[in-house]
């Protein structure tokens, strides 16, 4: 079965600052890859879905993705974080023997700061 | 109007009552999930639906059931509630085909509390 791991469940950056949230699966390939992003008091919103199509994927809100094979990584970027951008985030891998069950990660908090 | 809708809201109960959640969508979806967060552990499954005729057991079923009255409709109930299934509770709905296969998407979820 698959597993996901978040490499921190707090991470806190200033207004303006690189996003770097890490994700990793396990060794192998899932069929699809997605992040999530939870803001308070809301249920999960689709950021952005790996599909192999592409190795680095674009997201919603400026958010993006690239998947490593080498590293079973799948870590999520935002080049300039914006106050907005606080919320909790999800890695989720989709299962390749029973397709359609996700696996999600324990979550990231984000916290933005002036 | 959502896509992905829960009932109810919040809901506050004591032990030992039975308790059901309601989910409804109108994405045309085959394929419906329940799931509880917790802090700290992310989603967990608890059970899914791939059809109104499929039922299946996620990791965590245990002390919930359910039931899909309709391609629409999935139900998830605790017929005995303890205060250690004080949680989040979230519906999702995916399809399979198309580029949005096995992208799931989330109702507003349902905050329950056991007393």
């Amino acid at each position: 079965a698959q597993s996901v791991t978040q490499l921190g469940s707090h991470v806190s950056v200033s207004e303006g600052a690189l996003v770097l949230l890490r994700c990793n699966y396990s060794s192998s390939v899932p069929p699809y890859l997605f992040w999530y992003v939870q803001y308070p008091n809301q249920g999960l919103q689709l950021l952005l879905k790996y599909t192999s199509a592409a190795t680095l994927v674009k997201g919603i809100n400026g958010f993006e993705a690239e998947f490593k094979k080498s590293e079973t990584s799948f870590h999520l970027t935002k080049p300039s974080a914006h106050m907005s951008d606080a919320a909790e985030y999800f890695c989720a891998v989709s299962d390749s023997v029973s397709y359609g069950k996700l696996t999600f990660g324990q979550g990231t908090i984000l916290t933005v700061h002036p | 109007d959502a896509d992905v809708t829960q009932t109810p809201r919040n809901r506050i109960t004591k032990t030992g009552k039975r308790i059901m959640l309601e989910c409804s969508q109108t994405k045309g979806h085959d394929r419906m999930y329940w799931y509880r967060q917790d802090p700290g552990l992310g989603l967990r499954l608890i059970y899914y639906s791939f059809d109104v005729k499929d039922i299946n057991k996620g990791e965590i079923s245990d002390g919930y059931s359910v039931s899909r009255q309709a391609q629409a409709k999935f139900s998830l109930s605790l017929e005995s509630a303890i205060p250690n299934q004080t949680a989040l509770y979230f519906c999702a709905t995916s399809q399979i085909g198309g580029p949005d296969t096995d992208t799931q998407y989330f109702g507003p979820g349902t905050r329950l509390t056991v007393l």
